[in-house]
């Protein structure tokens, strides 16, 4: 039974549109984690959640907002989607040190 | 500020040989380290960590990483590998006192049968 899961899996979009990516653990992992991986740069940490209620911002967090409504639920909000937004996003949930995370399947999205 | 450096974006070797990916970090207080898989079209998957104590740390399938501080380095081996190790591999730092992990741009294993 996967433990991360994203919805969706794949996404085009159009520049301008808000797009919305979800995240779903069963872990009861406190932290949580949204990367983008490009290919050239690895995995690249966009925002991050110690737990329900909290958000803060990695290293490329302009153009991305978060939220993380619950223990289990963890969304990355594009509110203006760009082309260069075009990338495939990770989300993960961590233990309590982050070193041993737990990676979903990936979103693939393409913004035109 | 610290980096992470894996310097071969492309191994290639033979079923059976033995295999090391090398990763470099800079950063001089506390760290941790680990090592993730990444097959084509998945996630992540966790290897191998280490905090303390022995150098050498086992991971699974048979993959174990050895951290030298005189050489700032973490490098994953394996003696024997599998067409199924194919993948990309990505070494990982923490600082000791923060919960996010920086990752290498990979290394892109190539098992050939």
């Amino acid at each position: 039974e996967a433990a991360v899961t994203q919805s969706p899996r794949n996404k085009v979009a159009v520049t301008g549109g808000k797009v919305t990516l979800s995240c779903n653990q069963t872990n009861n992992h406190n932290n949580m984690y949204w990367y983008r991986q490009d290919t050239g740069h690895g995995l690249r940490l966009i925002h991050y959640s110690y737990g329900a209620g909290s958000t803060e911002k990695g290293d490329i967090p302009d153009g991305y907002k978060a939220s993380r409504p619950s223990q289990e639920n963890f969304s990355l909000i594009l509110e203006l989607a760009t082309p260069s937004q075009t990338s495939v996003y990770f989300c993960a949930s961590g233990d309590a040190k982050g070193d041993e995370q737990y990676f979903g399947p990936g979103t693939r999205l393409t913004v035109l | 500020t610290q980096t992470v450096s894996q310097s071969d974006a492309h191994v290639t070797v033979f079923e059976g040989d033995s295999v090391e990916l090398r990763c470099n970090y800079s950063y001089g207080g506390s760290i941790y380290l680990s090592w993730y898989i990444q097959h084509h079209g998945h996630g992540l998957q966790f290897l191998l960590k280490y905090y303390s104590g022995n150098p050498v740390v086992q991971g699974v399938n048979g993959f174990e990483a050895e951290f030298s501080k005189s050489d700032s380095s973490f490098h994953l081996r394996k003696a024997s590998v599998h067409w199924s190790d194919s993948a990309v591999y990505f070494c990982a730092v923490r600082m000791s006192n923060y919960n996010v992990l920086y990752f290498g741009s990979g290394t892109k294993l190539t098992v050939e049968p």
